[in-house]
């Protein structure tokens, strides 16, 4: 099993750039979700879903956009990207029900904004 | 005032030496707590539940005290490899389940 695939490992980009960091899962996990990871502010929640087509804002959703087509996938979009959105971006997946609680995470992708 | 609060460190500690983490929770709605573990520019990994009424795993116990909202982690008997940072994590199921991370406490381990 591959578990969680996050797509790429690093990334530069200028202002105003947009792209897309991948993320797929292999274990049929209803739930996923996007965290960013920046020094003393712990993991934030960007974006979730609960499962194909339904998605829903976290603690830090401006400046991103996520959909969820199928079950495997959860794409995030930086549609301008921003020196404030430089970071570490992790994708996190589980299943619904009792073992919503036990997230496996992606190998994360480390963003510059330049 | 954030949500899950932990004392950053780091703490540095010898070889064999105990060590307890500490990480306070706001929202008395808080129903799961946990403990992941971060190894240095890598993804968290479960470490362990914390239930209430206290677990062992190993050298590791957790427990709970949701009078006074707070949980702990206690490392016995620390080992080079423990060398980590430690994250606090609670849930609320009135919003989805959606995990709540700490900030981390960083532990460093030495010979």
């Amino acid at each position: 099993n591959a578990g969680v695939t996050q797509t790429p490992k690093f990334q530069v980009l200028k202002t105003g750039q947009s792209m897309t960091l991948q993320c797929a899962q292999d274990m049929n996990h209803e739930y996923m979700s996007w965290y960013r990871q920046d020094p003393g502010m712990g993991l934030r929640l960007i974006h979730y879903s609960v499962g194909a087509g339904i998605t829903d804002q976290g603690e830090v959703p401006n400046g991103y956009n996520v959909s969820r087509s199928t079950t495997e996938d959860f794409p995030l979009r930086l549609l301008s990207a921003a020196p404030s959105q430089t970071s570490v971006y992790f994708c996190a997946s589980s299943l619904q029900g009792s073992g919503a609680n036990v997230l496996t995470f992606g190998a994360g992708s480390r963003l510059t904004v330049l | 005032r954030k949500e899950v609060e932990q004392d950053p460190g780091p703490f540095n500690v010898p070889e064999g030496a105990t060590v307890a983490f500490n990480c306070t929770y706001s929202n008395s709605a808080s129903q799961s707590f946990f403990w992941y573990r971060q190894d240095c520019r890598k993804e968290p990994k479960l470490l362990m539940s914390v239930y209430s009424s206290g677990n062992e795993d190993g050298r590791f116990t957790a427990q709970l005290n949701r009078a006074s909202q707070y949980i702990s982690l206690l490392i016995r008997d620390s080992k080079l490899s423990d060398s980590a940072t430690y994250l606090c994590v609670v849930t609320r199921y009135n919003q989805g389940g959606k995990l709540i991370f700490g900030q981390g406490t960083e532990l460093s381990v030495k010979p």
